[in-house]
């Protein structure tokens, strides 16, 4: 079991520019989450997908923020344009089913808009 | 104020001694309740799961709830250097996709 993969580890940018992130879940699972972490705000759900559908993208910051899940093995987070203020962590997790199996995280992208 | 309350800490804490880590919540409803440690440059990865009150034992490691009092807890028994992390409680209601967050709390154990 590989975990959930994610990349790039680092991503540095410059205000405006498009950045994508990119997931690839655990086999089987079929729920699928992005979230944030800041040192102010913690952990903030972005947007959570069952089954390849999105549920729930009320955490999405703005516009500027979409996320897609073409298949069950990839998801991707885009930013357009980025901002300073995007700069955080971002996780991928996925988990087996709805319900409440735990969640398995990646090991993050760390984003940077200068 | 918050519905999940969390000490960031650092809490600092000689090697063998026995770590207390606490959160308090607010929505009588969570009836899920979760531990996540997370180590520099790594994500979250789940540690106890307890479902309702009571407590539950793995290894070191032992997860409290007390629903009376909203307030959950994490010991850890002998402590170990590499026990030294980010540890997270995280609760919900009926879903994980719900699940509310605390803030985290440092620990370091000093060898």
């Amino acid at each position: 079991d590989a975990g959930v993969i994610q990349s790039p580890r680092h991503e540095v940018t410059e205000m405006g520019q498009e950045v994508t992130l990119r997931c690839k879940p655990i086999s089987g699972h079929n729920s699928l989450f992005w979230y944030r972490q800041t040192m102010m705000r913690g952990l903030e759900l972005l947007i959570y997908f069952n089954n390849n559908v999105p549920i729930d993208d009320s955490g999405m910051p703005e516009d500027r923020f979409s996320a897609k899940m073409p298949n069950a093995s990839f998801s991707t987070l885009k930013i357009q344009p980025s901002e300073p203020r995007d700069s955080a962590v971002y996780f991928c997790a996925s988990s087996a089913e709805t319900g409440n199996s735990p969640l398995h995280f990646g090991n993050g992208t760390r984003l940077t808009v200068t | 104020q918050k519905e999940v309350e969390q000490d960031p800490g650092p809490l600092s804490v000689p090697e063998g001694a026995i770590v207390s880590l606490n959160c308090t919540y607010s929505n009588s409803a969570f009836q899920y309740f979760m531990w996540y440690r997370q180590y520099s440059r790594k994500g979250p990865e789940l540690l106890m799961y307890t479902y309702s009150s009571g407590n539950k034992e793995d290894g070191r490691f032992t997860a409290q709830v007390d629903k009376s009092s909203k307030y959950i807890s994490l010991f850890i028994r002998d402590s170990q250097p590499s026990d030294s992390a980010t540890y997270l409680c995280a609760m919900s209601r009926d879903s994980n996709y719900q699940l509310i967050w605390g803030a985290g709390t440092k620990l370091i154990i000093k060898p």
